[in-house]
Formats: structure tokens, sequence, C-alpha cells
């Protein structure tokens, strides 16, 4: 199984701050990594895939990056309405979530 | 607009089997390139990936569940389901159904049902 191991597990910061989170794979997947953004109670939402390209209707304060086994998903100017849980996800193989980041506002 | 609606019972006992149907409303379950997968999150916890059925009605599982876990698929009724035997409180969780479908490198669950929670308790 590959792993994903996303960083940090929550982070509080202020509107307007540049956010940034991290997810390393166990292995090379390539450029084989999504981005989902999960509201409470909620479903979660794709942001990003294949590891940098923006999901139709997604703003562009979202953007991600990286290749291999290191990724980064990056908020430009946090908003209120960025208030989630941000998974990334593999499928270089069978499908596997990273743990999670909580995105809280200082 | 591609609609997904998980349903099935909320309650089950356990060592009994969890059944779940995903229902998809705006599109054919069987065109396309499109795998089919159910996804649970327990309460405050991550994401898990348990399987998927692709158009053809081949079938991928989670290693860990593997064992347990049957998936199917209905074209008549544009429904795919979810079978997990044996189950225990761990598999209490909200159960999703979600489309896998090909991007430009790969895949990605680009719609999901709203969620189902199954509660495993005597």
């Amino acid at each position: 199984d590959i792993q994903m191991t996303q960083s940090p597990s929550s982070l509080s910061a202020s509107v307007g701050d540049r956010v940034t989170i991290t997810c390393q794979a166990s292995q090379d997947i390539s450029n084989y990594l999504n981005w989902y953004q999960q509201k409470p109670g909620k479903a979660p939402k794709l942001l990003i895939y294949d590891a940098s390209n923006l999901e139709t209707g997604v703003p562009s304060r979202f953007s991600g990056s990286g290749s291999g086994t290191d990724f980064t998903f990056t908020i430009s100017s946090l908003q209120p309405e960025d208030i989630a849980t941000y998974y990334c996800q593999q499928y270089d193989n069978l499908p596997t979530f990273g743990g999670g980041t909580k995105v809280e506002i200082k | 607009q591609v609609q997904l609606q998980e349903s099935g019972p909320g309650l089950v006992k356990p060592s009994q089997t969890l059944s779940l149907t995903c229902t998809v409303s705006g599109g054919s379950i069987s065109s396309g390139s499109y795998y089919w997968s159910w996804i649970r999150q327990p309460a405050g916890k991550g994401l898990e990936w348990i399987g998927r059925i692709y158009t053809s009605g081949s079938t991928n599982y989670n290693p860990s569940l593997k064992s347990r876990v049957t998936i199917s698929v209905d074209t008549s009724k544009n429904q795919f389901s979810l079978k997990l035997s044996s189950v225990t409180a761990a598999d209490t969780a909200v159960y999703y159904c979600a489309r896998e479908a090909e991007s430009i490198g790969g895949y990605s669950f680009d719609y999901w049902g709203q969620g189902t929670l199954v509660t495993v308790s005597s």
C-alpha cells in the first residue's frame, strides 16, 4: 500500500494569510495526487487534480504543486469560507487518502 | 449534473452484513470510463477507500477489507451496491459513494453522495 503522510494535522491562520499543507507519499506517485476540501457534515469536494490542475469552478486562490513523493497545497489568501479539513489522495495504485489537515481561523 | 444518493439501514447488528445502495442520476452508470467507489469516514476521523467497480464490472478492493467486501452493479436500476460482512463497532462510519473520473493523468473523485451514517450496535 502507498501511504500518504499529510502535515500539519491542524493549523490556525488569520484571514488573508497564506496557508500551506504538505503531503508526502511513501513511494514515487508521479503527479497522481488530488486535493479535496471537506466542510463539517458535508461530502468532500475535489479542488485540485493531477497535483496542480484546478477543478472547474474552484477559486484561483487554491493551488497545488509537486511530483514524485512530495506535494504542496496552498491557499494564497485564506478566506472565512475556507474553514474545512483538507485531504490529499493518491491514485498511483489503489486510492489512499492522507490523514487530513483541519484549517481554522485565528 | 450527476447526482449520487446512498440508501440503506442506519443500524446494523454486530456480525451481520452491512448493505448499502448508491443510486446514480443524471447519467448512465454504464457509460463512460468511470469507477464507482465506496468510501467511509468514522466520526472525527479521515477518509478510507473501501473499493470500486468499473463500468465493465471489474472490481478492486482495499486490501484491509477485501475479505469482507463485495461491490456489485445493477445497470438496469443505475445503482451500485456495497456489502460488508461480519461487521463490528469499528465499521461504524459515514459511508459515501463516489464517482471516480479519468482526468489527464489519472483518476479523481469528482462526484460524491451526501453520505449515510451506519452504526454497528446491538
